[in-house]
């Protein structure tokens, strides 16, 4: 069974500073899914990833497929950016393994 | 404007009381799935259909229900909810195979008494 870890946990930054949260999973995949929750609820899907990198404005994902590891990371961090990053992987008939989630809180 | 709709939003029930808590999605999606979030645990996975007439169980399909009559329509059942089926939920779908970009409903936050 997939096994999905995030870290860190928690992470509170200032504003501007550079983010990097980590996604380690346990076995082969056919993709890793970076999804960002605010306070209130809603999930949204920030990236799908299945090799190499992707950016979209400050936010970069990677993954390095031999080692089962991904990384996201913030450039230019600002208050909007707080929200819960959950990485998923998903490579089975049966959808996505989640992480626990990493709680970022950017101070002004 | 391609979403993924759930309701109610809010429900406050009492531990016995059979309710339907309805998803649907406008984009022809094949995959439908849901998903309880608590704190500490995070998202799991209840119950998933691959399409119409096709279900089966996630990782805690234990007091749920759900049935796939339409493509569009994946409603999650508790016959008889209990205390610790409390939690926010969440219905997502996503084209073809269920690795693909899923798109999230805004979460049904479920309180049983």
């Amino acid at each position: 069974k997939n096994e999905v870890e995030q870290s860190p946990q928690n992470l509170t930054a200032q504003e501007g500073e550079f983010i990097t949260i980590n996604c380690s999973y346990s076995v082969g995949i056919s993709a890793l899914h970076w999804l960002q929750q605010h306070p209130g609820g809603g999930i949204v899907s920030l990236f799908m990833l299945s090799s190499g990198k992707k950016k979209h404005g400050r936010l970069i994902a990677t993954i390095n497929i031999q080692e089962k590891h991904s990384s996201l990371h913030i450039t230019a961090s600002h208050p909007r950016d707080s929200a819960v990053y959950i990485c998923a992987s998903g490579g089975g008939a049966d959808g996505l393994t989640f992480g626990k989630g990493t709680h970022l809180i950017i101070q002004p | 404007e391609a979403q993924v709709t759930q309701n109610p939003r809010y429900l406050i029930t009492v531990t016995g009381k059979k309710l339907t808590v309805t998803c649907s999605q406008n984009m022809n999606h094949e995959y439908m799935s849901w998903y309880r979030q608590d704190p500490g645990l995070g998202l799991r996975q209840i119950y998933y259909s691959m399409n119409v007439e096709v279900t089966d169980k996630g990782d805690v399909p234990e007091g749920y229900k759900v049935s796939r009559k339409e493509k569009r329509n994946f409603p999650l059942i508790l016959e008889s909810p209990s205390p610790n089926q409390t939690s926010l939920y969440f219905c997502a779908s996503s084209l073809g195979v269920p690795y693909n970009e899923q798109f999230f409903g805004p979460g049904t936050r479920l309180t049983v008494l």
